[in-house]
């Protein structure tokens, strides 16, 4: 395994469903990052932890709910979604959180579609 | 606050030639890092180059080279002997000292290599 993965690629969901995304980084990072992507819009930032705790929460709905075991796996819970939550979910990771020459390593997210 | 501004949404590029991707960003901070990210549509944001304010050189990678023009704010992405597999989204990024924690991207531009 190599860099950032995340499981599953596709999610397809109903807005009563409840369901996980999973990020797993193996280059010995210790910062991960949630990142949300919409058709035409630049990426948002969504969640930061830093060392399995959570240093930013960029005003996301509480239907999100983050979780960090370790340094290096990352989940995103999802429960009761909208419509509008359709979209590409990447997770990162870098080596350390607070420096500006930090370079944030992405998985392949993962493409969720609310319906 | 951060900004960074790419304002060509699609270019178009005969392969094998050379191509510059425009990239402009606005920060008050004196120390802070430039970054390209190339996502095909698969969806992977992949990492290409890195530049440091403080850097006296330009950065190289490969074909990519950053032409980093400090008193203008520029910060451009120069693709040498494009190939076919380079057609894309690049995303510009920054990231500030003084917000490490937040990596701001431009709104992209669609790399088009015609063959």
């Amino acid at each position: 395994e190599t860099g950032v993965t995340q499981t599953p690629r596709h999610l397809v969901m109903g807005m009563t469903n409840k369901k996980s995304l999973k990020c797993e980084q193996h280059l010995g990072h210790n910062a991960m990052y949630w990142y949300k992507q919409s058709a035409k819009k630049p990426l948002e930032l969504m969640f930061v932890y830093n060392f399995k705790e959570q240093t930013e929460n960029n005003s996301v709905p509480s239907r999100f709910s983050p979780e960090c075991p370790n340094s290096s796996h990352l989940f995103l819970h999802l429960h009761t979604l909208q419509p509008e939550d359709s979209a590409l979910y990447l997770c990162a990771s870098s080596q350390q959180l607070a420096a500006s020459t930090d370079t944030q390593y992405f998985g392949p997210g993962t493409r969720l579609t609310v319906l | 606050a951060q900004k960074i501004t790419q304002t060509q949404p699609g270019m178009f590029v005969q392969e094998k030639e050379a191509v510059t991707l425009d990239c402009t960003y606005d920060t008050s901070d004196p120390s802070y890092g430039l970054f390209w990210y190339k996502q095909p549509s698969s969806g992977e944001m992949i990492f290409l180059i890195y530049q440091g304010s403080y850097d006296q050189q330009n950065a190289t990678e490969g074909r990519y080279s950053l032409n980093f023009q400090k008193a203008r704010k520029s910060a451009n992405l120069v693709i040498s002997a494009s190939q076919l597999g380079d057609s894309a989204m690049y995303f510009c990024a920054m990231r500030a000292a003084s917000s490490a924690r937040q990596l701001t991207f431009g709104s992209g531009t669609q790399l088009t290599v015609l063959p």
